[in-house]
């Protein structure tokens, strides 16, 4: 009963590197996507798919890339990093776009920081 | 454009007493509403929804909360706090629009004081 899983946990680059952050689901969902949370601020929406391969994005999408190649994965990719990316990262699935009253099924988060 | 206002970053309560969580929102379509809880160090879980069948909504953990149109408000209450209720509450509100928006408040922690 895996639902929504995040690798890594942690992660620490330094500016300048980059990296990708995994997220798979298991249960089948159409729709995906990237959260940042930071302090104060609520979750602000990075990118999101409607499905394999179909991406837009979201409230704050600078400095990151996404790619939807199967149902099951949609990972985050940090060409260079900077410390304004310094956040704890979600993922988040629901069964179907274009369903309000759905609720979104979350990961546990990624914490990065960027020296 | 929908938002969501959740006044109280931090509220303290005692075990036992009557939690009360504010969340108003605007949307310019009937909405759809969620409380979300995170726990330290995990993801949000879902508590509630709100989708129009009725305006007093009964969640887990003993949580509700009362969809209010005339208010725009959709407030989440506990008559009793509990010391496991410690925890982030994040209150949001979804609509359609080709694909599932979703725009999240700011978020209430809840200290629960033994």
């Amino acid at each position: 009963n895996a639902g929504v899983t995040q690798t890594p946990k942690f992660q620490v680059l330094k500016t300048g590197q980059s990296m990708t952050l995994q997220c798979a689901q298991d249960m089948n969902h159409e729709y995906m996507s990237w959260y940042r949370q930071d302090p104060g601020m609520g979750l602000r929406l990075i990118h999101y798919s409607v499905g394999a391969g179909i991406t837009d994005q979201g409230e704050v999408p600078n400095g990151y890339n996404v790619s939807r190649s199967t149902t099951e994965d949609f990972p985050l990719r940090l060409l260079s990093a900077a410390p304004s990316q310094t956040s704890v990262y979600f993922c988040a699935s629901t069964p179907s776009q274009g369903q309000p009253s759905s609720p979104l099924h979350f990961g546990n988060g990624t914490r990065l920081t960027v020296t | 454009a929908q938002s969501v206002t959740q006044l109280g970053s931090h509220v303290s309560v005692s075990e036992g007493a009557l939690v009360l969580l504010r969340c108003n929102y605007s949307s310019s379509v009937p909405p759809y509403l969620f409380w979300y809880v995170q726990y330290p160090n995990q993801g949000l879980q879902l508590l509630l929804k709100y989708t129009s069948a009725a305006t007093l909504v009964k969640g887990i953990n003993g949580f509700e909360a009362e969809f209010k149109k005339s208010e725009t408000s959709f407030h989440l209450t506990k008559p009793s706090a509990h010391m496991s209720d410690a925890a982030e509450y994040f209150c949001a509100v979804s609509e359609s629009g080709g694909y599932q928006k979703v725009t999240f408040g700011t978020g209430t922690k809840l200290q629960v004081i033994p």
